[in-house]
């Protein structure tokens, strides 16, 4: 079965550190990852996703992620984070091309790594 | 704003009660989920309507219903909640054309006491 993991459970940083959170997902074929931010009370809400072309997406507030094929990997990262970034943070796969019709949207979603930046 | 939105936010249902949570969305998506997630855990997909298609993970226990009247609504019936029900449940949108990207909405906490 398919399966994502975060390696990375809590992290906390200070202000202005640098931050990558690691993604590893188990599926050889075509997939669309997305990284998913849930703050403090708030709903999860998309940071970037990848579903082809560069492996290198830019997403809100200052994210990146790189899709490495190679490591079935799709780690996130922010060179300097700040107190705001404090929150939940999902890595999400979504298998098969979008463009096939057996393709129902479903996501595997890691189990989530909390972001703790101290100020 | 263009949202989706969950009622109630909070649930406390006894157990073997039968409790229904509700889902609606002014997207006009033709994809609605419903994901059940646990404290510290993924969340895990229930079951989701393409449009009137209704299809359940093949784990997702019998106890779980769901209804879709219409493109805006959807509910999440739990016939016999049991302790192990306790849990957030997490009901997102999507359109069948893109990328898939979900959208969510802020969830329902439910209680079983």
């Amino acid at each position: 079965a398919q399966s994502v993991s975060q390696h990375n459970h809590h992290v906390i940083l200070s202000e202005a550190a640098s931050l990558e959170l690691g993604c590893n997902y188990s599926y050889g074929g075509t997939v669309n990852l997305f990284w998913y931010v849930q703050y403090p009370g708030q709903h999860l809400q998309l940071l970037l996703k990848y579903f082809s072309g560069d492996p290198l997406v830019k997403g809100i507030k200052g994210f990146e992620a790189e899709f490495i094929k190679s490591k079935f990997s799709f780690n996130l990262r922010k060179p300097s984070v700040q107190w705001s970034d404090t929150a939940e943070y999902f890595c999400a796969v979504n298998v098969g091309s979008i463009h096939g019709s057996s393709n129902t949207g479903k996501l595997i979603f890691g189990q989530g790594t909390t972001l703790q930046v101290k100020p | 704003d263009a949202m989706v939105i969950q009622n109630p936010r909070y649930q406390v249902t006894q157990f073997g009660k039968p409790v229904t949570l509700s889902c609606s969305q002014t997207l006009n998506h033709n994809v609605m989920y419903w994901y059940q997630q646990k404290s510290s855990q993924a969340p895990k997909l229930l079951f989701h309507y393409y449009d009137k298609d209704f299809n359940n993970e093949a784990d997702t226990p019998d106890n779980f219903q769901s209804r879709r009247p219409n493109t805006s609504f959807c509910f999440l019936d739990i016939r016999s909640p049991g302790l192990g029900d306790a849990a957030m449940y997490l009901c997102a949108t999507s359109s069948r054309t893109g990328t898939y990207e979900q959208y969510f909405g802020p969830g329902t906490r439910l209680t079983v006491t």
